[in-house]
């Protein structure tokens, strides 16, 4: 049973880089597409961008340049950094495996997610 | 990017009563549609993927449809254990987008 698990700091100041890592165990990292999902307390889900595992990667174009992600396939880890964030980007951000196979793309395993905080 | 509008935004029902839910997709996004359950405080769990099909493991009382650009989720008898909130997402372009989710209460 594959299992991601999010890692992080739960307050990060205004300005500042956020950095999440997720660790994924039952399975390998390798070919499969390894993608962050963020919600607002109270609000709907928003698909930050997806990697897949040598490096290609896709990035909602609503965050800009401030996105960035990577993969250590040594550790079966992938990893988020959020720069110069505010108080909009307070959520809990989930880390998911985006499956995809033919046309058909599905998120079928998510981590339990972790808020983090933006604040001073 | 392509809009998801998901209605209503909340709703009540009985226990054994079915339960409908809408997507609308603005373009078309095909049949490029999956549904996911939220349970209070816990992560989203895939249900339903590409418009219709039935993740392994998910009772068949859930299920899906299309007609043209509209996406239909349904509880054909509503459980205790159904209560969550309700998303869809479109997978058809890039970035990829959902609804903004139904919560299902027992009345």
């Amino acid at each position: 049973q594959v299992q991601l698990q999010e890692s992080g700091p739960g307050l990060v100041k205004p300005s500042e880089t956020l950095s999440l890592t997720c660790s994924v165990s039952g399975g390998s990292i390798t070919n499969y597409y390894w993608s962050w999902i963020r919600q607002p307390p109270g609000r709907g889900l928003e698909s930050m961008g997806y990697m897949y595992y040598n490096g290609r990667f896709s990035y909602n174009p609503s965050l800009k340049s401030r996105v960035s992600m990577s993969v250590d396939t040594s550790n079966n880890q992938f990893s988020l950094k959020l720069s110069s964030v505010t108080a909009a980007d307070t959520a809990v951000y989930y880390c998911a495996r985006l499956a995809c196979s033919g046309p058909t793309c599905l998120l079928d395993y998510w981590g339990q997610g972790t808020l983090v905080t933006v604040s001073s | 990017d392509i809009q998801m509008t998901q209605s209503p935004s909340s709703l009540s029902a009985s226990v054994g009563d079915r339960v409908t839910i809408t997507c609308r997709a603005s373009p078309d996004i095909s049949s490029y549609l999956n549904w996911y359950q939220q349970k209070p405080g816990k992560a989203p769990r895939l249900l339903i993927y590409d418009t219709s099909n039935l993740q392994t493991g998910v009772p068949s009382r859930f299920s899906g449809s299309r007609s043209g650009t509209e996406f239909t989720f349904s509880i054909s008898s509503l459980q205790p254990e159904d209560v969550a909130t309700y998303h869809c997402q479109q997978y058809s372009n890039l970035p990829y987008t959902f609804g903004q989710g139904t919560k299902v209460e027992i009345k």
